[in-house]
């Protein structure tokens, strides 16, 4: 079993949408990002949440510490907004350790 | 430069060629990281410094595999007698801090391509 798992895998929708990806994860964590790779590209960090609820324009990101369970939405999505998002999270050990979710492929069509 | 930087961008080797990545991390970032994501995959955890000390190389695949950050700046990653299955984008991250809730900065990546 992963340690960091999301879903859905692949993810098509309507520009306009409501999105939603989940990331669970089976260990401890000080931390959890949401990362943003485009194709071809690198990675950008979108939020880092420990707890709560983060916003930063149309993105929302929540985690549930108790549950292990971490959501990002997108709300009126575009078509810009077609990437690989990827769940990671920082582990409570001594050093940084950070630990990747496989990753959910968006595209938004027009 | 404002952001992590990461060169050569792209690199194409033959097999059994020494290769050398470089990543610059953003001044003064304590930690970094190397990942390595084979397409259509999550980045997987090479090797983590904080500042010069090689704190974890667990996820090093072999012993061909050899990362350094002498100075505790820029860090090389080396991968002597390369084989195709080394083919994959080599990340680098770098975190101010080295605690738990340092956000991470990532390079563009270097794209290996090993012939």
């Amino acid at each position: 079993k992963n340690e960091v798992e999301q879903s859905p895998q692949n993810l098509t929708a309507q520009e306009g949408e409501f999105i939603t990806i989940n990331c669970s994860y089976s260990v401890g964590i000080s931390a959890l990002h949401w990362l943003q790779q485009h194709p071809g590209g690198g990675i950008v960090s979108l939020f880092m949440l420990s707890s709560g609820k983060k916003k930063h324009g149309r993105l929302i990101a929540t985690i549930n510490i108790q549950e292990k369970h971490s959501s990002l939405h997108i709300t009126a999505s575009h078509p810009r907004d077609s990437a690989v998002y990827i769940c990671a999270v920082s582990l409570k050990t001594s050093y940084d350790t950070v630990i990747f979710g496989p990753g959910t492929s968006l595209s938004v069509i027009p | 430069g404002a952001g992590v930087s990461q060169s050569p961008r792209y690199k194409v080797a033959k097999r059994g060629q020494d290769v050398a990545l470089r990543c610059d991390p953003i001044s003064g970032h304590v930690s970094l990281f190397w990942y390595q994501q084979a397409l259509g995959q999550g980045p997987e955890f090479l090797t983590y410094f904080q500042n010069e000390a090689q704190l974890d190389k667990s996820g090093l695949p072999s012993d061909r595999f050899f990362a350094e950050r002498p100075e505790g700046s820029v860090s090389t990653l080396k991968i002597q007698r390369t084989q195709q299955e080394d083919s994959a984008v080599y990340l680098c991250a770098s975190s101010l801090v080295t605690g738990f809730t340092g956000e991470l900065f990532f390079g563009e990546g270097s794209r290996l391509t090993v012939l």
